[in-house]
């Protein structure tokens, strides 16, 4: 079965540098949430995206920005990168919001290292 | 405010033996209850969920557990394997609307042979 595809699986930036995280949900999935994961640390809701509006925020830095694309892809851009936001992104898709389908899948994560 | 608390933060067992994990969540309002394995460097893994109009539900040597009256929810584990070493984070979707997800602090789960 298809799963959640996310580029790329590793990045290296450095301070101030940006970088773009994509995310390709399970197909005829139309919900998109990112969290952040430190480590040792749990999964932190950042935003998500439901029929390419975004449905929720968390604790997003402002520097951060996503959207959700025609295809249902999704693009986290964060800028003025700083070495705290060194971190496993991950990316989980679902079909519908509520009363249709809760499940989250998530993709195999982004690797960022700020240096 | 929008949490959930997890416990233990270490389990160790002896293969064969079972496994608890015990979680309690603070919004009410909270309807669905999933939880996922995470192996080092992994993506996490849904392994079960349970939504709140049940009360208990099994897969094979899985089972989750339900007290919204609590508002507490556990995983049980039984006849462990070496491979179910993992971390164990539950989960409560916090927005009925949204399905937004807060983590507990998660298990770190040790099978020893």
């Amino acid at each position: 079965a298809a799963g959640v595809i996310q580029s790329p699986r590793h990045l290296i930036k450095e301070k101030r540098e940006t970088a773009t995280l994509k995310c390709y949900p399970i197909p005829r999935h139309d919900t998109v949430y990112w969290y952040q994961q430190g480590p040792g640390q749990d999964p932190q809701f950042l935003i998500s995206f439901y029929e390419k509006m975004q449905s929720d925020k968390g604790s997003i830095p402002d520097r951060f920005s996503a959207q959700q694309f025609s295809d249902y892809h999704s693009e986290l851009n964060m800028s003025s990168l700083e070495l705290g936001d060194s971190a496993l992104y991950f990316c989980a898709s679902s079909r519908g919001l509520a009363g249709v389908s809760y499940e989250q899948y998530f993709g195999p994560g982004t690797r960022l290292t700020v240096t | 405010g929008e949490n959930v608390e997890q416990h233990p933060s270490t389990l160790s067992v002896q293969e064969g033996d079972s496994a608890v994990i015990k979680c309690t969540y603070s919004d009410s309002a909270s309807n669905y209850f999933p939880w996922y394995k995470q192996e080092l460097g992994k993506r996490p893994q849904l392994i079960i969920d349970i939504r709140s109009n049940v009360g208990e539900k099994k897969d094979q040597r899985i089972a989750v557990t339900l007290n919204k009256t609590a508002k507490h929810f556990s995983l049980h584990i039984t006849e462990t394997q070496p491979e179910d070493s993992a971390v164990y984070f539950c989960a409560a979707s916090y927005s009925s609307n949204t399905g937004k997800l807060i983590f507990g602090q998660g298990t770190t789960l040790q099978v020893k042979p």
